[in-house]
């Protein structure tokens, strides 16, 4: 059974502090993603990485930051989290793609980040 | 600029009833195209792809319809069901144009399906 695991379900922090959400996904795969998603605006790409060190900005990278150190883990680091970064965030993988047909992106549960 | 459109933000449709979401790209790089169901407080879970190679592809209560002349799909839903109720999210992506797989989303369509 696929599964991608985000270490918390909820969390609140305060203007300013330093937030890291974790990812860890079981399947081996290549791709990893963190998205946001917001009332009315769907599902917005932050930040992607195909390869353990590599990292792409998406669509929304301000005010945020990645790291992947081991194939299985991609964390996203608020530097110095504001209000406006409340918001559900999704974890994800897929693999590479060889051809059209297996990009199929696995999701974790969201994590629901409250900042004050 | 918008590259996966889903115009309508919500739709309400009868138990037992064919509900369809619509969605429209641009980019006519996409190759591949994804439907997948989120409830509130989870993740996004797959629901059904389709290949640009094909036009239709079928799973149980769940067809997708792809016309790549007018860069338009759909997802049928037939019959409804009270727990197809969820926000329904369009994605697509370009293997062949050097995207690495990452999946452009829709803003998502509210299915609400009444008993």
């Amino acid at each position: 059974d696929v599964k991608v695991t985000q270490s918390s379900r909820y969390l609140v922090k305060r203007t300013g502090e330093k937030v890291f959400l974790e990812c860890v996904q079981d399947m081996d795969h290549e791709n990893m993603f963190w998205y946001r998603q917001d009332p009315g605006l769907g599902l917005r790409l932050i930040y992607f990485s195909y390869d353990v060190k590599m990292k792409e900005k998406g669509d929304i990278p301000e005010g945020y930051s990645v790291s992947r150190e081991k194939k299985e883990r991609f964390s996203l680091i608020l530097e110095s989290a504001s209000t406006n970064q409340t918001s559900m965030y999704l974890c994800a993988s897929s693999l590479l793609p060889t051809g059209p047909g297996n990009t199929e992106a696995f999701f974790g549960q969201g994590t629901r980040l409250t900042v004050v | 600029d918008q590259q996966v459109k889903q115009n309508s933000p919500s739709l309400s449709v009868q138990e037992g009833r064919i509900s369809i979401l619509n969605c429209d790209y641009t980019n006519s790089m996409f190759d591949y195209f994804l439907w997948y169901k989120k409830y509130p407080a989870e993740g996004p879970t797959f629901l059904i792809s389709i290949s640009s190679i094909k036009d239709k592809n079928e799973d149980g209560r769940f067809t997708v319809f792809l016309n790549k002349s007018a860069k338009h799909l759909s997802l049928h839903i037939v019959p409804s069901q009270p727990g197809d109720s969820a926000v329904y999210f369009c994605a697509a992506s370009a293997v062949f144009g050097g995207s690495q797989g990452n999946l452009i989303f829709g803003k998502g369509t509210k299915l609400s399906v009444k008993p």
